[in-house]
């Protein structure tokens, strides 16, 4: 168990509509990254905040959306979905931004858009 | 662009053979190579890491060897156990703290 938690485990959802992964880091870690893992495009990094800012940006869709919260915890809002948008989604933390930090990953949360 | 890329995609190894699986990069600005483990319905989970000053690290069976000049770094396993059947992923960091991930492993081991 990595110490980190993402809610939902599984969804189901219709093409055009909207959800929201929900993210708690491990105790203490301060950076939060969102991660999309697909069969043709693998682990794409989406979005990373460290302390409430956002820090980095991937290959992230002006469809998602992302923020962290005061008490740390992130969401990924994904909106008008699309078939293509079907893949895994990974929540990661780390106790701080910067190169070396370990890097933990929970354990997914599946999305099947219909 | 696939600043990482790794090979093979898929490997067979009979129990107690060497695993090798190979990654190189672009982009000279990576400065920490962390592989992955990951097992089906799991996320992915640090395996080694390396820094680019050092050429080798060992953590018990899994060593990574890190050739600078060409870009390259590869994991070994030794003596490989059905265990150790899982997908493993390279990954490159720099500057920007994500990491950069290559395209992934599928590693059976068979008995």
């Amino acid at each position: 168990d990595s110490g980190v938690t993402q809610t939902p485990k599984h969804l189901i959802t219709a093409t055009g509509q909207r959800v929201t992964l929900r993210c708690s880091p491990r105790s203490g870690d301060l950076s939060v990254y969102w991660y999309q893992q697909s069969l043709d495009q693998g682990l794409q990094f989406l979005i990373q905040y460290y302390n409430g800012e956002e820090r980095a940006k991937g290959n992230i869709l002006e469809r998602f959306s992302a923020q962290q919260f005061p008490d740390l915890h992130s969401e990924l809002n994904l909106s008008s979905l699309e078939l293509g948008d079907s893949a895994l989604y990974f929540c990661a933390s780390s106790p701080r931004a910067g190169v070396g930090n370990t890097i933990y990953f929970g354990e997914g949360s599946w999305l099947t858009v219909v | 662009q696939q600043q990482v890329k790794q090979s093979p995609q898929s490997l067979i190894v009979q129990k107690g053979g060497i695993s090798i699986i190979n990654c190189a990069y672009e982009n000279t600005a990576f400065d920490y190579f962390p592989w992955y483990q990951q097992f089906p319905g799991k996320g992915p989970a640090l395996l080694i890491a390396i820094r680019p000053d050092v050429s080798e690290k060992k953590e018990g069976r899994f060593t990574i060897s890190f050739n600078k000049s060409a870009k390259q770094f590869s994991l070994h396993i030794m003596d490989s156990q059905p265990g150790d059947s899982a997908t493993y992923f390279c990954a490159a960091q720099g500057g920007g703290n994500k990491l950069t991930f290559g395209t992934g492993t599928q590693l059976k081991v068979e008995l």
